[in-house]
C-alpha cells in the first residue's frame, strides 16, 4: 500500500526567507501524481502545486517549487520569499493514476512565518 | 472558492445520534470523494462515488454510509456516533476519477 511521510511536524521561517518542507512516499507504481496542499486556519484545502511522476521537470508556481526525486521517492516543497500569509498546515498527497484515484495524505507540517 | 459546497458548516450532536452531511460537487463533476480529518491529522479517504455508483471504499466504518443521488449530490450518513467521530469531513469532486479533485470547505462535526 502506498504511504506518504512528512517527518517535520513543525517548521519556522523568517519572513522573506526560504524554507523547504520534506515529503517522502512509498509506492510500487511508476505513474502517479503528487500534490502539496495548504490548509490555513479556515481549514480550506488549497492546492499549492502538483507534479506528474512521468515529468522529470520540477513543477513551479510563483514562489513555490518542488524538488521531485523519483528514484528516492522524495517530493519536497520550497517556499521562497516567505510571507505571513504562507503560515498554514501543509500536506503532501499522493494520487494513484489508476484504480480509485484516491488521495493519500501525509500527516502535515505546520509552517510558522516569523515577522 | 472551489465550487464544491458542503452543508452544514458545523454540526454539534450527542453520542449515539445520527447525522447526515451533504455535498454538492462542482457543476459537471461526476466523481465524489469523502475524507475524514481528525484533529491535527491528514485526511483519510472514506469512500468514492462515480455517477451514482460506489467505486471504492477506504477506512470507512460500518456505522457510516454514503450515497450519490441522480443529481450527483452526495450524502454521508454517520450513525451511532462516538466521541472519536468528531472530525472535519471533506467532500471533493472531480470531472472523472482520474482528474484533479477540488475540495469543499468541510463540515466540522463535534460529538459531545
Amino acid at each position: 500500500a502506498q504511504t506518504v511521510t512528512q517527518s517535520q511536524p513543525e517548521m519556522s521561517v523568517q519572513e522573506a526567507e526560504t524554507v523547504t518542507l520534506s515529503c517522502t512516499y512509498d509506492t510500487s507504481e511508476s505513474d502517479y501524481y503528487l500534490f502539496w496542499y495548504k490548509q490555513p486556519p479556515s481549514r480550506q484545502m488549497i492546492l499549492v502545486i502538483r507534479q506528474e511522476a512521468y515529468k522529470q521537470q520540477n513543477a513551479t508556481e510563483n514562489r513555490f517549487s518542488v524538488n521531485f526525486q523519483k528514484a528516492a521517492k522524495s517530493f519536497s516543497l520550497k517556499i521562497s520569499d516567505s510571507q505571513l500569509g504562507d503560515a498554514a498546515m501543509y500536506f503532501c498527497a499522493y494520487k494513484e493514476s489508476s484504480g480509485t484515484y484516491k488521495y493519500i495524505f501525509g500527516t502535515g507540517t505546520r509552517l510558522k512565518v516569523l515577522a | 472558492d472551489s465550487g464544491v459546497t458542503q452543508t452544514p458548516k458545523h454540526l454539534i450532536t450527542a453520542t449515539g445520534q445520527r447525522v447526515t452531511l451533504r455535498c454538492s460537487p462542482r457543476s459537471g463533476d461526476l466523481s465524489v470523494y469523502w475524507y475524514q480529518q481528525s484533529l491535527d491529522q491528514g485526511l483519510q479517504f472514506l469512500i468514492q462515488y462515480y455517477n451514482g455508483e460506489e467505486r471504492a471504499k477506504g477506512n470507512i466504518l460500518e456505522r457510516f454510509s454514503a450515497q450519490q443521488f441522480p443529481d450527483l449530490h452526495s450524502e454521508l450518513n454517520l450513525s451511532s456516533l462516538e466521541l472519536g467521530d468528531s472530525a472535519l469531513y471533506f467532500c471533493a469532486s472531480s470531472v472523472a476519477a482520474g482528474n484533479e479533485q477540488f475540495f469543499g470547505p468541510g463540515t466540522r462535526l463535534t460529538v459531545l
